[in-house]
């Protein structure tokens, strides 16, 4: 499984754009990029998955190089609310399913 | 729709004692992850199941743990006897497709051994 690295923690004020890049060189040519989001007491929450170039859903875009060799998940005006632990996986299907590791990931403050 | 519902939310135990975890997945999803987070890190794979089959059992630790996931959907994380080193969240998970990994996890179930 490919290794990411992601910085330990960000911060950021409301209503900026925030870009959390994640490195993963070894990514394999069936994996792909996911990011999950966790607030404390909480589970990870999907944000955003993708393969290749740009993905855009309603709450973050992920864009990713044509070398796949990282990727960065942009949030858009960020609110005090967007305060969490951003996760970057990297994986992809194995015999029996779909295998990813979570890292240690990205904490975001969010201040007013 | 109902999410990942587990419980109970927390437990504190005394060492040696055992201790079982429950979780009842979204209703169709095949595939149910049981995961540990230690305090200021990313969740770990314990065991993953396909419908009632363990297929990723590899980081489970079988001296102590055991799961199982009879009929294919509630899913029982048991540990016996409980260490000081297992205090953690316990976090269950399932999904859907697993050529896309897109997991929906639950609230998850803070043990403290004492």
């Amino acid at each position: 499984l490919a290794k990411t690295t992601q910085p330990i923690s960000m911060d950021s004020y409301e209503g900026q754009e925030v870009n959390i890049t994640c490195s993963h060189n070894n990514i394999a040519t069936n994996d792909y990029i996911t990011w999950y989001q966790q607030f404390p007491s909480q589970g990870p929450r999907f944000i955003i998955q993708g393969y290749k170039t740009k993905v855009t859903n309603e709450v973050a875009s992920l864009f990713i190089p044509a070398d796949r060799k990282s990727s960065t998940l942009s949030l858009p005006r960020v609110s005090l609310s967007d305060t969490a632990v951003y996760y970057c996986l990297v994986g992809g299907p194995i015999t029996g399913g779909f295998k990813t590791i979570f890292g240690a990931g990205t904490r975001l403050f969010v201040k007013a | 729709e109902a999410g990942v519902v587990q419980s109970p939310r927390y437990k504190i135990i005394e060492k040696k004692q055992p201790v079982a975890f429950w979780c009842n997945p979204i209703s169709g999803h095949n595939t149910l992850y049981w995961y540990l987070q230690n305090l200021g890190q990313g969740p770990e794979l314990l065991i993953r199941y396909e419908n009632e089959e363990a297929v990723d059992d590899s980081q489970l630790p079988k001296d102590r743990f055991s799961a199982e996931r009879l009929k294919g959907v509630d899913s029982t994380l048991k540990i016996q006897p409980a260490e000081l080193g297992d205090s953690a969240v316990y976090l269950c998970a399932s999904s859907l497709d697993t050529e896309i990994d897109t997991q929906y996890f639950g609230p998850g179930t803070r043990l403290t051994v004492l």
